[in-house]
């Protein structure tokens, strides 16, 4: 089955710099890769995502890259704020029995530091 | 707005006990998800259905039994609750129509088996 990686466990950045986090997938048959955003004590939700017929993606501050020949895709946060602090989790998933059926990593907590 | 409730945010149960946690969602989705959360280990797949009385196992399915008799409810069923069951439960929720992938989660229910 499907096993996805995610690097780093936490990342500690200044405000205004870049946080970079990147996941592994093991299961080329995997075509659509969404990444979920956990403030503390609260639901994830999703922040972005991409398919596997693009290689990137970005939506005003974030933006997420893919390689299928590797089998990697990153996270990628530009002009960090306090407000990014949470904990990210990337995910996999290919067509299951009429569900698309996500596989996640272990997540990432990212500290913004003021 | 899509809405998935739960039926308890936190709960306490004594080993071997039988232990229901509900899962609704008011949006007519045809898949839901049951999760567990856990410190470094991110989200693991316990069950899923793709529609109403439909279920397949996810990663994680031992010790847990599922049951959707209607559309907008999924539960999850601790047989007999054991201590390494305590964690904490999520439910998420997913539309087919539209050909949107984004999965809707509950609050979560913290569960304690003593």
């Amino acid at each position: 089955g499907e096993n996805v990686e995610q690097h780093p466990s936490t990342l500690s950045v200044q405000e205004g710099d870049s946080a970079v986090i990147k996941c592994t997938y093991s299961d080329s048959a995997s075509n659509y890769f969404p990444w979920y955003k956990q403030e503390l004590g609260k639901r994830p939700q999703l922040i972005i995502d991409i398919r596997s017929n693009v290689g990137e993606k970005k939506d005003q501050r974030i933006a997420v890259t893919l390689n299928k020949t590797a089998k990697h895709f990153s996270l990628h946060i530009t002009e960090t704020q306090p407000e990014d602090s949470a904990v990210y989790f990337c995910a996999a998933s290919r067509r299951n029995q009429g569900a698309q059926k996500l596989v996640f990593g272990q997540g990432t907590r990212l500290t913004i530091n003021p | 707005d899509v809405k998935v409730t739960q039926s308890s945010r936190y709960l306490v149960k004594r080993t071997g006990e039988k232990v229901f946690l509900e899962c609704v969602q008011d949006m007519d989705h045809e898949n839901m998800f049951w999760y567990r959360q856990d410190p470094g280990l991110g989200l693991r797949l316990i069950y899923f259905s793709y529609d109403v009385k439909m279920k397949e196992k996810g990663d994680i399915p031992e010790g847990y039994s599922v049951s959707r008799e209607k559309k907008e409810r999924f539960s999850l069923i601790l047989e007999s609750a054991s201590t390494n069951q305590t964690s904490m439960y999520l439910c998420a929720s997913r539309s087919v129509v539209g050909g949107g992938y984004e999965q809707y989660f509950g609050p979560g229910t913290r569960l304690t088996v003593t």
